[in-house]
């Protein structure tokens, strides 16, 4: 019954190393995002997708990548991690139409050594 | 730009009614949303408002609505100490294929029993 889900929940890594998050929503949402958490809790748009189409690319490092194999799926890509990308990312899944009410995953703890 | 304003602390008792406020800017907002956050999860939607709406109320929930002043507030009646987390409001315009959220800073909630 889990709408919106990621894995892993807890990622420890070492500066340098690639990684990806996983995620899948069972909502039959056209929409995805990734939001990233910082350690004051402030919670900061990174992507988006529509219809497997990017629709919003903040200004976050291109070592981020989003992948979407499909409407229900939207893992996000991080090449060469820094200490800086520690943080908690949340995946999210939302309807295209009004009102747009996003449903958000447990979200994937990441810590970079 | 877009702006989206919290107090970060309230500290009520156990019974008595809680009030988070928000300030946004962005005129063209059409929906604003209060989302929940209990410690090590997800975001929670609690309830949304349409912006030509004054009040929303459901169950122990009410939301205010000035679209004048640009202030949106939830009141929680008889907080319980389940009711201790941070509560995120958060803002979105869409337009063009974007549905992107900006969220407030987040008011963290702590029920004195």
């Amino acid at each position: 019954d889990t709408a919106v889900s990621q894995t892993p929940k807890y990622l420890v890594t070492q500066m340098g190393n690639d990684k990806s998050i996983k995620c899948e929503q069972n909502l039959g949402h056209d929409t995805m995002y990734w939001y990233k958490q910082d350690s004051k809790k402030f919670l900061k748009i990174m992507f988006s997708y529509n219809n497997k189409e990017l629709i919003i690319n903040e200004t976050v490092p291109n070592r981020f990548s989003p992948k979407s194999p499909d409407k229900a799926h939207l893992n996000l890509h991080i090449n060469s991690l820094e200490l800086g990308d520690s943080a908690v990312y949340f995946c999210a899944s939302s309807p295209s139409r009004a009102p747009y009410e996003q449903y958000f995953g447990p979200g994937t703890r990441l810590t970079v050594t | 730009g877009e702006d989206v304003e919290q107090s970060l602390f309230l500290s009520v008792r156990e019974g008595d009614s809680s009030v988070i406020n928000c300030t946004y800017t962005d005129s063209s907002s059409t929906y604003l949303y209060w989302y929940k956050q209990e410690p090590g999860a997800g975001l929670q939607l609690l309830t949304y408002i349409f912006s030509n709406m004054d009040m929303k109320q459901d169950q122990r929930l009410t939301v205010l609505l000035n679209k004048k002043d640009k202030h949106l507030s939830l009141r929680i009646a008889d907080t319980q100490t389940g009711d201790s987390a941070i509560y995120f409001c958060a803002e979105t315009a869409p337009g063009a294929g974007s549905y992107q959220l900006t969220f407030g800073k987040g008011t963290k909630l702590s029920v004195i029993p």
